[in-house]
């Protein structure tokens, strides 16, 4: 079936310091793949999305690529800062059901001041 | 712009009573509302899926009896979870479409904790 793998539960990082998330999914079809990020006490936010193979999506400084031939999609930004501190979900979207998403279980990121 | 408003934020029940959850649209009409359950150590789980005037669908593992939904109209919707026991712990999220747009709003969550 259908499903999404994040490796790291938790990464802590410096301000200024490259952020790498890593998250591979499995899947048939041409699904559209998000990163979605949860602060604390709010629910997940739309960080980007790209729904065709090979693109790639970015959004505040946030990029990622929908890599068909490793089934990846990455989370990376160059330089992060204090306030990019939260729970970062890749999310695998269902062809025929928008709302049958497939989250993984999250990385949280702690940026030190 | 759309937004997805969800209360109470966190509730705190005894074993075996109900609770109830409420999730509004603002700016856009919410045709469909799911429902998802983040329990701890887990990730999202889809509940169910509730479109005005059609009938809910219920995810394997989730039904009717243990989460009535109720969906009367474009920008409400609201879940209950009868006889809460431990395992029923976690955050519940309502998430709304906006086809405009085609973008899934979540709401912050409402957190449940059973004592």
């Amino acid at each position: 079936g259908n499903s999404v793998t994040q490796m790291q539960g938790q990464v802590t990082l410096s301000e200024e310091e490259f952020l790498f998330i890593n998250c591979t999914y499995s899947t048939t079809g041409y699904p559209t793949l998000f990163w979605y990020v949860q602060y604390p006490g709010e629910g997940p936010q739309l960080l980007l999305k790209v729904t065709t193979a090979n693109n790639k999506g970015s959004s505040r400084g946030f990029e990622a690529t929908y890599d068909k031939g490793t089934t990846s999609f990455h989370l990376q930004k160059a330089s992060v800062q204090e306030s990019d501190s939260a729970v970062y979900y890749c999310v695998l979207g269902d062809d025929t059901n928008a709302y049958k998403v497939i989250f993984g279980k999250g990385t949280h990121l702690h940026v030190l001041p | 712009g759309a937004l997805v408003y969800q209360y109470p934020r966190r509730t705190i029940c005894k074993s075996g009573t109900s609770m109830r959850m409420e999730c509004q649209a603002v700016g856009f009409q919410a045709t469909s509302v799911a429902w998802y359950r983040q329990s701890p150590q887990k990730t999202f789980e889809l509940i169910a899926l509730s479109t005005v005037n059609s009938a809910i669908k219920y995810e394997q593992n989730f039904t009717q009896e243990k989460f009535p939904i109720s969906h009367p109209n474009l920008s409400f919707s609201s879940m209950t979870v009868l006889n809460a026991y431990l395992e029923d712990r976690g955050l519940y999220l309502c998430g709304a479409l906006d086809r405009g747009t085609g973008q899934l709003y979540f709401g912050e969550g409402s957190k449940l904790t059973v004592l």
